[in-house]
């Protein structure tokens, strides 16, 4: 079966600073994998995917992440933290190889950017 | 366009009561998935709907049933509930065309709360 672990779920950093949040997943064929955003009361948002193109994915609000099948890992990062970054992050991986669109989804990293 | 909406938005129920929940997809999309996400948690999937049939299910008790009509919104039921049901319920949409992954767009949520 197919898992998600995201390490950590409190990251905390100054304005300006790398944002890095961890992401291994567990998967015997190859996955899509996705980060989530969830801003307070609010549903999820798709910040980038995976789905077997370039190892290297670029998302919006300037984050991005790099499959790397050797590690079993989709780290999401962003060079520059901003105030309106503050949310929960969601990473998921989509069962199976199939298209349907089942997600298993991560703990959860809550992201707190102080001034 | 609407996005995916749902209803209501907050919802108090007590223990043994029945609860129905409502979503009506992004336009131009078939299939509908409901996730559960208890507080502090990722979300969990408890099914998806696809042409007015269950076609996944998670590992969620009989007591949650699901409809999707021939618009393609769709409806949640939980019968007898239990204080762990208290979560935001998640109603996610997606369009089945056979692409690659298809990608799915959450709505903002209905917060359940059981007494």
């Amino acid at each position: 079966a197919q898992s998600v672990t995201q390490l950590g779920s409190h990251v905390s950093v100054s304005e300006g600073a790398l944002v890095l949040l961890r992401c291994n997943y567990s998967s015997s064929v190859p996955p899509y994998l996705f980060w989530y955003v969830q801003y307070p009361n609010q549903g999820l948002q798709l910040l980038l995917k995976y789905t077997s193109a370039a190892t290297l994915v670029k998302g919006i609000n300037g984050f991005e992440a790099e499959f790397k099948k050797s590690e079993t890992s989709f780290h999401l990062t962003k060079p520059s933290a901003h105030m309106s970054d503050a949310a929960e992050y969601f990473c998921a991986v989509s069962e199976g190889s199939s298209n349907t669109g089942k997600l298993i989804f991560g703990q959860g990293t809550t992201l707190q950017v102080k001034p | 366009d609407a996005g995916v909406t749902q209803s209501p938005t907050h919802l108090i129920k007590t223990r043994g009561q029945q609860v129905t929940l409502r979503c009506s997809p992004k336009s131009g999309h078939d299939t509908v998935s409901w996730y559960q996400q208890a507080l502090g948690q990722g979300p969990q999937f408890i099914f998806q709907y696809y042409e007015e049939e269950e076609r996944q299910r998670g590992n969620f008790p009989d007591r949650f049933s699901g409809h999707q009509f021939p618009n393609y919104s769709s409806e949640l039921n939980v019968n007898a509930l239990l204080l762990g049901d208290s979560a935001l319920y998640l109603c996610a949409s997606s369009h089945d065309g056979g692409e690659i992954y298809n990608e799915q767009f959450f709505g903002p949520g209905t917060r359940l709360t059981v007494l």
